[in-house]
């Protein structure tokens, strides 16, 4: 059974960079048969979808965060990693890494998610 | 962008009750919507792909239908567990999520 666990920073100041992995673990990180999607959900609001990144290392990006948003992949360590720029207390959310079967698909597992405050 | 809009946003319902929660597109997604459900403090949980397809593990009471603009998400009958937020997400473009329908205990 695939698990997926969140780690990084609880707090960052604005202007900085937000920087999250995800460790994946029960076996189906690099079968190729899966994509890697972050997304996020501010307090009492709903779900945005951020990106994914596929084990090769090709990414897809929503285009309202794609200036800030890098994601990366390290299929040595069965991890994926979120690099948001510049962020403003408006980047406060719990943020999710996801198992994804791709574009036009649907996201299956969740990790627990993680909270990031923005703020000084 | 394709803008997804859901209703009502929230709906009061008993244990045994059949609920039915409606999710649009902006314009037609052919059949890539998605459904989950979501319970305070924890992650979504898929309950229905491709507009109808049941995700393996979730009771028969959910289903799902529709295509193009309209799609519905029904709960044959409500029980303890499935109080809790629904969404919709749309993956013909960019994936794009509904706003929540939220289902609570009349």
């Amino acid at each position: 059974q695939v698990q997926l666990q969140e780690s990084g920073p609880g707090l960052v100041k604005p202007s900085q960079t937000l920087s999250l992995s995800c460790t994946v673990s029960g076996g189906s990180f690099s079968s190729g048969t899966f994509y890697w999607s972050w997304l996020r959900q501010p307090a009492g609001k709903g779900l945005q979808w951020i990106g994914r990144v596929y084990t090769s290392g090709s990414t897809n990006y929503n285009p309202s965060l794609k200036s800030r948003v890098t994601i990366s992949v390290d299929t040595s360590k069965n991890q994926f990693s979120l690099r948001l720029s510049s962020v403003t207390a408006a980047d406060t959310a719990v943020y999710y890494c996801a198992r994804d079967y791709g574009p036009g698909t649907m996201i299956d597992h969740w990790g627990q998610g993680t909270l990031v405050t923005v703020s000084s | 962008d394709i803008q997804m809009t859901q209703s009502p946003s929230s709906l009061s319902a008993s244990v045994g009750d059949r609920v039915t929660i409606t999710c649009r597109a902006s314009q037609s997604i052919s059949s890539y919507l998605n459904w989950y459900q979501q319970k305070p403090g924890k992650a979504p949980k898929l309950l229905i792909y491709a507009a109808s397809s049941l995700q393996s593990g979730v009771p028969s009471r959910f289903s799902g239908s529709g295509s193009g603009t309209v799609f519905t998400l029904t709960i044959s009958s409500l029980q303890p567990e499935d109080f809790a937020t629904y969404y919709c997400e749309q993956t013909y473009t960019t994936p794009a999520f509904g706003p929540g329908t939220e289902v609570d205990i009349k």
